[in-house]
């Protein structure tokens, strides 16, 4: 299993621009989610999906929207980048019900937008 | 979710056991204990998760005290790759309405060789 997938590792943009971050499981998990990291913030939620054609907002949603077309797959798309939306973001994805918890991060991809 | 204290950060010797506590004053009785962790610049990496009873897997070891207001992580013989922010985190076990990982501040351990 190559568990989760994360393209690309590294973007740069200038302000105004779109672009999709892409996240890939192989586990079959129903579960996945968005994360965004920055410094002294921790991690919080942008969206999250409990199975293919299901998503929702998690706590920070503005400015991305995502879908989720098959159950492998979990893109997040940015569509006019900010400075603000400068960070690190993460994709997880897990089992969903009672295995909720157990989840599986993806390396990350670091955004930065001038 | 119940809310969480861990200390900033703590000091481990290469090969010794690492206690990494955690209270959690205010959890309900169906709220479960994990902890998570992340190596610097990695993804977090889930490590375990218990209700009451004391648990045990490849990577460490939990222990909930009895009265489940605080609980102990034990990486029983500590690496230098175990250098790492570790989470504690208390939720229900199931997504429920509230599909959030609340991740805190943690605790940096740092492994000395």
């Amino acid at each position: 299993n190559a568990g989760v997938t994360q393209t690309p590792k590294f973007q740069v943009l200038k302000t105004g621009q779109s672009m999709t971050l892409q996240c890939a499981q192989d586990m079959n998990h129903e579960y996945m989610s968005w994360y965004r990291q920055d410094p002294g913030m921790g991690l919080r939620l942008i969206h999250y999906s409990v199975g293919a054609g299901i998503t929702d907002q998690g706590e920070v949603p503005n400015g991305y929207n995502v879908s989720r077309s098959t159950t492998e797959d979990f893109p997040l798309r940015l569509l006019s980048a900010a400075p603000s939306q400068t960070s690190v973001y993460f994709c997880a994805s897990s089992y969903g019900s009672l295995r909720w918890g157990e989840q599986f991060f993806g390396p990350g991809t670091r955004l930065t937008v001038l | 979710d119940a809310k969480t204290t861990q200390p900033t950060s703590m000091d481990c010797a290469e090969g010794r056991a690492a206690n990494l506590p955690c209270n959690h004053s205010t959890i309900s009785g169906n709220e479960y204990v994990y902890w998570y962790r992340q190596i610097h610049s990695q993804g977090p990496q889930y490590i375990i998760h218990g209700l009451k009873n004391n648990e045990t897997n490849e990577m460490a070891s939990l222990i909930i005290t009895e009265d489940r207001k605080s609980s102990t992580l034990i990486l029983p013989h500590a690496t230098l790759r175990d250098t790492a922010v570790y989470y504690c985190i208390v939720r229900v076990e199931s997504g429920g309405s509230n599909y959030k990982l609340t991740f805190g501040k943690g605790t940096l351990l740092t492994v000395n060789p």
